[in-house]
């Protein structure tokens, strides 16, 4: 396959676990973003890299949250001490330099805190 | 700041018509990227769909078109002749100049009618 992966699929943990997610781009694919989706909303941009370097953050992304992709292929997502709040679908997402419009999103990870 | 407002939180339509589903934007940036997206209740995100700030053009993709009226600021998208696996979620996005950040409106979904 080729498509982007995520996992797992589904996690539940409870407030303050830590918790990670991993994502893997289209191979050939040089830039790598992480979303977050709430319930009724549509994605909201967290971060983004291209090959190893992550190069922009949103606000949305406390220091509870820390992403890497330290060898510009898979990503990971993790999030401290979670919150009921931080409960969301998070979306992964690649593309390439060259072709920055298009994003090929995964299947997401859907995160439930209780 | 980028916005991006859909007002149709659900559509329905007969299997086989068309139907126009409803996006405006706001942005100050002299060159944009609008973008549709499809989500199925699978979760993942399906591109449909861009149209640059700058095409004379409306983009078209098979049965999918966009109707970019620019003074208006907006991209409304029209899905012909609609079938059953169309009924999903639609998410209309947008792209600032940076072209890292992707903008997405709060959705409208589908139910498309046998």
């Amino acid at each position: 396959d080729t498509g982007v992966s995520q996992d797992p699929r589904h996690k539940i943990t409870k407030r303050g676990q830590n918790v990670t997610f991993r994502c893997d781009p289209i191979s050939e694919h040089n830039r790598l973003y992480w979303y977050r989706q709430t319930l009724g909303q549509g994605p909201e941009f967290l971060t983004y890299f291209q090959n190893e370097a992550q190069l922009e953050k949103s606000r949305l992304l406390s220091d509870r949250f820390s992403a890497e992709r330290p060898k510009g292929s898979f990503s990971t997502l993790e999030i401290q001490r979670t919150e009921q709040g931080d409960s969301a679908m998070y979306l992964c997402a690649s593309s390439l330099v060259v072709a920055p419009d298009t994003q090929y999103f995964g299947p997401g990870t859907r995160l439930t805190v209780l | 700041a980028q916005k991006i407002t859909q007002t149709q939180p659900g559509m329905f339509v007969q299997e086989k018509e068309a139907v126009t589903l409803d996006c405006t934007y706001d942005t100050s940036d002299p060159s944009y990227g609008l973008f549709w997206y499809k989500q199925p209740s699978s979760g993942e995100m399906i591109f449909l769909i861009y149209q640059g700030s700058y095409d004379q053009q409306n983009a078209t993709e098979g049965r999918y078109s966009l109707n970019f009226q620019k003074a208006r600021k907006s991209a409304n998208l029209v899905i012909s002749a609609s079938q059953l696996g169309d009924s999903a979620m639609y998410f209309c996005a947008m792209r600032g100049v940076t072209g890292n950040q992707f903008y997405f409106g709060t959705g409208t979904s589908l139910t498309v009618i046998p």
